[in-house]
């Protein structure tokens, strides 16, 4: 079952500007990853939060949760032409109770023109 | 480490041929994992396994999909007979252990095309 929904589909930005990506999920879970996916390639995480954190920094990346709203944000600063990726959203499936599981959201498409 | 190993990188095989795809994990991880991605359906959970043994199958979407995982640092998946909707991407992952609290590594994947 579909968890994670990352907001918007597609976003195109300018080199340098900001870019934030919006995830909802719909059950109550233990944490959150973010993932990226370059064209043609697998995806590699980024960044995890867990559920009883409200914001985490790692380089220019910034993720918050809120748990309350069930949904995340990734913002990434002062982008780059080499952050254009697919971005996703993960979740453990806490709900359905199996270990180890994620459950991925459909992405967004970044574009970052230069 | 080399990272998650999928062989081979590109498949083009035809409708009814059998297809068997492969995937060494990092040394070390007890989870692995099988996705497929399409533009319609996105990232899909079709199998995983804990110290090589299956958990959960429900994304196996039809019988004619089969996993295995022989020993700790090797696994197929196999489709058989294959179908032109079969055609997507799939990925091998793994992950350290049972938590997932733990980042899974993806391997490069493997592009099928059914004809």
């Amino acid at each position: 079952s579909q968890q994670g929904e990352e907001d918007p589909q597609a976003l195109s930005i300018q080199e340098g500007e900001n870019a934030t990506m919006n995830c909802s999920y719909k059950t109550s879970i233990n944490n959150l990853q973010w993932y990226r996916q370059n064209s043609g390639r697998g995806l590699v995480h980024l960044i995890l939060i867990r559920s009883n954190e409200r914001e985490k920094h790692s380089g220019r990346l910034r993720v918050t949760l809120d748990t309350s709203k069930k949904s995340s944000s990734l913002l990434i600063t002062a982008s780059r032409a080499a952050d254009t990726a697919s971005y996703f959203c993960a979740t453990d499936d806490n709900y359905g109770g199996s270990q180890g599981n994620l459950i991925f959201g459909k992405g967004t498409k970044l574009s970052v023109k230069p | 480490d080399a990272g998650v190993i999928q062989s081979p990188r590109h498949e083009v095989t035809e409708m009814g041929q059998e297809v068997t795809l492969r995937c060494k994990p990092i040394s070390g991880h007890d989870y692995l994992f099988w996705y497929r991605q399409t533009m319609m359906r996105g990232l899909e959970l079709l199998i995983y396994f804990n110290n090589n043994v299956p958990i959960d199958d429900s994304g196996m979407p039809e019988d004619r999909f089969s996993a295995k995982m022989p020993n700790a640092s090797f696994s197929t998946l196999k489709i058989q007979p294959s179908e032109p909707r079969d055609s997507a991407v799939y990925f091998c992952a793994s992950s350290l252990s049972a938590s997932s609290y733990n980042e899974q590594f993806f391997g490069p994947g493997t592009r099928l095309t059914v004809l």
